[in-house]
Formats: C-alpha cells, structure tokens, sequence
C-alpha cells in the first residue's frame, strides 16, 4: 500500500523557471512532511520540511505548500538552477513529528536546462 | 568527515550467499535506521534501532534478514541465502532522538548475480 504518492515521475524546468512537485497522502496520523533531495550515487539529504499546524514554509528558493484538508503537500522550487537537478522525495512520517520511520513517495527527477 | 558511513559501497554476490554491510552513525545520534531503495522508488523503511535496541522492523525484513546495533554504536545489516529480488540500494540514516532531520549515508549497493 502506497502511502505517499508523488507526482510527476520527471520534470523538466528552464532555468529561472518554477518546478512544482505534489504529493498526496493517505495516513493522517501523519505529522511531519520532508522534502529529500538525492544526487545520483548519494544518499537522500533533507532539504525542507514542514509540520501541519502551518500552511507555508519557505527557506530560500524552496517554498512547502500544505493542505491539511485535501492531504496534499507540494515543493515549489522557485528561479530553478541547473544544480537543483536531482531526484526530490517526499516523505511523511507519524512519530510527533520527527524524522522517525519515514515512508517516502516514489520521486520526481527534475532536470533544469539551460 | 563526520557523516553516516557505509561499507562496502558496492557488493556483488551471488544468489545463496550471504552478506553483511556496516553502518557507523554519526556519533552523538541514538536512532539508526535502515532502508530499501530500489531503482526508481523511494526508500523504503526496514527497522530501526533506538541505542542498542531494536525497535521495529518492516514486514519487508523476511526472516533472511537480520540487524544489530552491539552497544549502540555501528550497525550491521546481514541478508542470508541472498536473492536476485535483494539487488537493491541498502541506505543506512541516523537523527538525534527526537531529531526532525535523517543523515543518510551513501549507501551500499547490492547486486545478487
């Protein structure tokens, strides 16, 4: 049973562009939200993460955007940089908001052209 | 470098043998946890160890598969009478104990031939 789903599978962004990715999810015992970003032949590393007492969290260039009731969360990756490509997981957990037992989305490559 | 650490990165080996990896968490951190990752899906959590003990395992942990956490320091993951479904990436991450961030190591990949 696929707790996290995540979409899209890829994305494709122009540089400068905005990269958007969702995730849904189906627990609501669920109680912390990351967002893990993975180079290829690393592994995951933490890039934001959100709770769901707030609607918005923004670090940087990186925007969470949650709805409690619709069990929907999404990254915005605003003036996208060929750099930030890589494969971004979303990912909830259930354990007072810690970062134990993550259950993970199936991941979105993200290529930024040129 | 004071990250996750995994050994080996990379293991071959073929189908019934058996195999161990070693994880050594970053030092101060009380929980350690081992994931799956397979090609083009995200981790996915096996169990985890609090200190020495270990708390949960995922029913994906068949019986094949055993971990340790001797004295809560390193761990070690072994998967005996390996099978070609065990080919996958075996991620090792560790947090503080109400830690909101998992450090992932690199990760050891498996191939069973």
């Amino acid at each position: 049973q696929q707790q996290v789903k995540q979409s899209p599978q890829s994305l494709i962004v122009q540089k400068g562009g905005i990269s958007i990715i969702n995730c849904a999810y189906e627990n609501t015992a669920f109680d912390y939200f990351p967002w893990y970003q993975q180079f290829p032949g690393k592994g995951p590393a933490l890039l934001i993460a959100i709770r769901p007492d707030v609607s918005e969290k923004k670090e940087g260039r990186f925007t969470i955007s949650f709805n409690k009731s619709a069990k929907q969360f999404s990254l915005h990756i605003m003036d996208s940089q060929p750099g930030d490509s890589a494969t971004y997981f979303c990912a909830a957990s259930a354990r007072g908001g810690t970062a134990s037992k993550l259950t993970f989305g199936t991941g979105t490559r993200l290529q930024v052209t040129l | 470098d004071t990250g996750v650490s995994q050994n080996p990165r990379h293991k071959i080996t073929k189908r019934g043998q058996n195999v161990t990896f070693r994880c050594d968490p970053i030092s101060e951190h009380n929980r350690l946890y081992w994931y799956r990752q397979t090609l083009g899906q995200g981790p996915e959590f096996l169990t985890y160890f609090q200190n020495e003990a270990q708390l949960e395992k995922s029913r994906l942990l068949s019986d094949r598969f055993s971990a340790e956490r001797p004295k809560g320091s390193f761990s070690t993951l072994e998967i005996q009478r390996t099978e070609q479904g065990d080919s996958a990436m075996y991620l090792c991450a560790s947090s503080l104990l109400r830690g909101v961030e998992a450090f992932f190591g690199q990760g050891t990949r498996l191939t069973v031939v």
